[in-house]
Formats: C-alpha cells, sequence, structure tokens
C-alpha cells in the first residue's frame, strides 16, 4: 500500500497524559498537513509541513499541541496533558509540490483518540 | 468569521437516480475548491477540483458547478450506487494560503437501492 498511514488507528488515554500519533505520508509528497476531525464536521487545519519546515503553526488549537517532521519524511504529532475535548480523529495528508491547477490533499485512515 | 457551509446535512437517493449535493462558501476571495468523499472509517478522498476561473468541470460521473456570483458550489453525481454512500464535504483555499484549507460540515449521501 501505497498511501498515506497513520499509527496508531486508535487511541484510549486518561485525562492529563500525553500522547504521540504517527504519520507517513506518500514517499515523493513534500508537503505534510494534520488535520483535527470531530464528530459530525468536516476537517480542521492545524498545521503543515514542506519537507522538514513547519511553515504554518498558528492553527494548532494550543500550545499543547505540538508537531515535528525532522527528516521531511515521516511526521509526529503530540498532545501533552490531554483534555477530554481533545478527543477527536486526527488526520494526516500529504501532496505535492502545487503544481498549479492541483493542490490535492491525500488523507490516511486517521487516529482517533479517546480521552475519559 | 467566514466559513464553508453546506445546504443540507443529509441527502437520500434511489440508486440510478442523479445525486446534487450543494455547498455555500461564505470568503468571495477563495480561489479554489474541492470536493471530497469519506467514508465510515476512512480518510477523505479527493473527487474533484475546480479553480475560480472555471464554472464547470467534469470528472467520471461526478459534475463540479461553480457559480462565483451566489458564492455557490455543487456537486452531482450520475446514476448514483450504492458505493457513492458516505459523507460528502466541500473544501476551499483562500488565495493568501494555497495550503490552508477550509472545510465546510458535511452532506451523509445515503443511496437506497
Amino acid at each position: 500500500d501505497t498511501g498515506v498511514s497513520q499509527d496508531p488507528r486508535h487511541k484510549i488515554t486518561k485525562r492529563g497524559q500525553n500522547v504521540t500519533f504517527r504519520c507517513d505520508p506518500i514517499s515523493e509528497h513534500n508537503r505534510l498537513y494534520w488535520y483535527r476531525q470531530t464528530l459530525g464536521q468536516g476537517p480542521e487545519f492545524l498545521t503543515y509541513f514542506q519537507n522538514e519546515a513547519q511553515l504554518e503553526k498558528s492553527r494548532l488549537l494550543s500550545d499543547r499541541f505540538s508537531a515535528e517532521r525532522p527528516k521531511g519524511s515521516f511526521s509526529t504529532l503530540e498532545i501533552q496533558r490531554t483534555e477530554q475535548g481533545d478527543s477527536a480523529m486526527y488526520l494526516c495528508a500529504s501532496s505535492e509540490r502545487d503544481r498549479g491547477l492541483a493542490n490535492e490533499q491525500f488523507f490516511g485512515p486517521g487516529t482517533r483518540l479517546t480521552v475519559l | 468569521g467566514e466559513s464553508v457551509g453546506l445546504h443540507l446535512p443529509t441527502l437520500s437517493v434511489q440508486e440510478g437516480d442523479n445525486s446534487i449535493i450543494n455547498c455555500a462558501y461564505s470568503n468571495s476571495a477563495s480561489d479554489y475548491f474541492i470536493w471530497y468523499k469519506q467514508e465510515s472509517g476512512k480518510g477523505p478522498q479527493f473527487i474533484i477540483d475546480i479553480r475560480s476561473n472555471m464554472d464547470k468541470r467534469q470528472g467520471q460521473r461526478v459534475t463540479v458547478l461553480l457559480n462565483k456570483t451566489v458564492k455557490h458550489l455543487s456537486l452531482q453525481i450520475a446514476a448514483t450506487q450504492p458505493g457513492d454512500s458516505a459523507v460528502y464535504f466541500c473544501a476551499e483555499n483562500p488565495p493568501y494560503n494555497n495550503n490552508d484549507m477550509r472545510f465546510g460540515a458535511g452532506t451523509r449521501l445515503t443511496v437506497k437501492p
């Protein structure tokens, strides 16, 4: 399978714990995006990387959220001191450098986080 | 703030009929729009996109129409099949940030056999 993969697919944690999710983009894609999706809503943009550079992070939900892409390949999203309101699906997407018309983002299956 | 929204949260159609899913956007400066399909337990899947310099674009069984005058986007699915049952999202890109994709809340399409 050469699509975007995410790990784990499901995570249950207790309030106050830290969690980390991993995303492996499509190998030739240099752009990587993180989104959050709550039930019944569309994905909400959080941050994105071009190669290893994080070019947009102002939309991260709070300073408890951080993301890295140290070698320009896989990325991690960490949530510190989780709260019940963090329960959601966390989606990762990747795309090639904008080729004019298309900026097609390919999404992974998501990590569903439940904070008890 | 400005946001992307949808007219109907649910749509039910008979197999074989055509489906029309609507979307209203409020940022008149947005210049790129995408329709995504999301099946249960999966991430969104790209269906079709359109730039603001176009008013219609066709794909395989799908057509996207853009009416910039009333800031309205629609997705037409021809000969709807059970496999088309999913939630459909429209998304817009404001021109100042090509990577800032704004999604609406989605429309659930159910295809009855």
